[in-house]
């Protein structure tokens, strides 16, 4: 079975830009999380999704926002590109909804380079 | 808020060394508890998990126990081997998933 893809494997934006991130899950996971690995750091939590509808949020400033389609694939869209936008964008998947403890498997991440 | 702290790295060791990184963790009630593993240039892979008090995951040579009375997950391996190089995150979860800045294990032959 095929895991979790994303696209592009990599992106270099300038200042100012807006990029689309995509995610498609794991064949049967309605759950969809979004997350973001600085260099050297851990990833940190940015949205969850779970049937189409947004279950929780990280503390990231309003130029990020995401959806989830009929299919759970999703898209995560940042605008206003900044320099410490930069990082390794990751996208999981799960069975479970929020709260319920569930197994997130990870995608290979889309790079991203602002410059 | 709930947080996992992890052992600072790097971490060096000779093939076939014990290994332990050590995690704790912060957090109301009983989250689930995991750790992941990281090659270079890739995603996050699962390595092992534990859902509950005194449950101990394993996986390919790796164990961790779940200890409430010391809020600890801390990951061993009795023989480490080269191919174990890579960068290892704790993380819980309970309702978002946080996970721990990550440990840098380098295994020399």
């Amino acid at each position: 079975d095929a895991g979790v893809t994303q696209s592009p494997t990599h992106l270099i934006k300038t200042r100012g830009q807006h990029v689309t991130l995509r995610c498609s899950p794991i064949s049967g996971h309605k759950s969809v999380s979004w997350y973001q690995q600085v260099l050297g750091q851990g990833p940190q939590f940015i949205f969850q999704y779970y049937e189409k509808e947004e279950r929780g949020r990280g503390n990231f400033p309003d130029r990020f926002s995401a959806r989830q389609f009929p299919n759970y694939s999703s898209e995560l869209n940042v605008n206003a590109l900044l320099l410490g936008d930069s990082a390794l964008y990751l996208c999981a998947s799960s069975l479970e909804d929020r709260g319920q403890a569930g197994t997130q498997y990870f995608g290979p991440g889309t790079r991203l380079l602002v410059l | 808020g709930d947080s996992v702290t992890q052992m600072e790295g790097p971490v060096t060791l000779s093939e076939e060394a014990f290994l332990t990184i050590n995690c704790t963790y912060t957090a109301t009630g009983y989250p689930s508890l995991f750790w992941y593993v990281q090659y270079p240039g890739e995603g996050l892979q699962l390595l092992l998990k534990a859902t509950k008090a005194d449950d101990k995951g394993s996986n390919k040579g790796f164990e961790a126990t779940y200890r409430k009375e010391t809020t600890s997950f801390h990951l061993e391996k009795g023989s480490v081997q080269v191919s174990d190089s890579a960068v290892y995150f704790c993380a819980l979860i309970k309702g978002d998933m946080r996970f721990g800045a990550g440990t840098r294990l380098t295994v020399k032959p």
